[in-house]
């Protein structure tokens, strides 16, 4: 079974520009959750999609946005880049079971996209 | 909103010894995640732990959690190169919705030949 698929890998930006981020996850998951790493604020949650609905969302700006498609895959968007924004952005995917099946909300990672904001 | 503290944040160890990484919860946990990280990649799911005393063991490392102290350790008996990354414990808080981990600023583990 394929893992959670993220591309690019690495992506350079010049401040003011727009970046769009892809998310595959695994084979038969719903949810698809995005996270932001650092260095400084290490790994916060950006948002949540399940079933093309957000059903989460972190404390990050309106720039920061995403969608999901019928078939599961996501997309992040993050318009008018700022420095700050240089990051490994992760998405992980689950079966996103009801609350009483928590074993089933396993998150599994991607690699992850290195964004530089230059 | 739920704060994990992991500590210590590094960790250097000889080869062979054995070594543990704790990380304590501002609340109540429901459920405990293991993930070991290598610099700049995704995530590996390690382990998950539900009830208060529960132990689960893979391999070389071992995790329990403590619901009464909100703790979770993780534990690596002679400890090898492969076991070099950052661990991170990531917490489900029954509040935050599905899907949603709180995570810790992460151990970084170097292990020395």
């Amino acid at each position: 079974k394929a893992g959670v698929t993220q591309t690019p890998r690495y992506l350079i930006k010049t401040r003011g520009q727009q970046v769009t981020l892809s998310c595959s996850p695994i084979s038969g998951h719903r949810s698809v959750s995005w996270y932001q790493q650092t260095p400084g604020q290490g790994l916060q949650f950006l948002f949540e999609y399940f079933s093309e609905t957000q059903r989460n969302k972190g404390n990050f700006p309106g720039r920061f946005s995403g969608r999901q498609f019928s078939n599961s895959r996501s997309e992040m968007n993050v318009s008018t880049l700022e420095l700050g924004d240089s990051a490994l952005y992760l998405c992980a995917s689950s079966l996103a079971a009801p609350r009483t099946l928590i074993a089933k909300n396993i998150q599994y990672f991607g690699a992850g996209t290195r964004l530089s904001v230059l | 909103s739920q704060e994990l503290e992991q500590s210590p944040q590094s960790l250097i160890v000889q080869e062979g010894k054995n070594l543990t990484i704790n990380c304590t919860s501002s609340k109540t946990l429901y459920g405990l995640y293991w993930y070991k990280q290598k610099y700049g990649e995704g995530l590996i799911f390690l382990m998950m732990l539900q009830k208060g005393g529960e132990e689960k063991s893979h391999e070389k490392i071992t995790a329990k959690l403590d619901e009464k102290k909100q703790q979770s350790s993780l534990h690596i008996t002679a400890s090898q190169p492969s076991h070099a990354g950052i661990y991170l414990c990531g917490a489900d808080s029954r509040y935050s919705g599905y899907s949603t981990l709180t995570f810790g600023k992460g151990t970084m583990l170097l292990v020395s030949p």
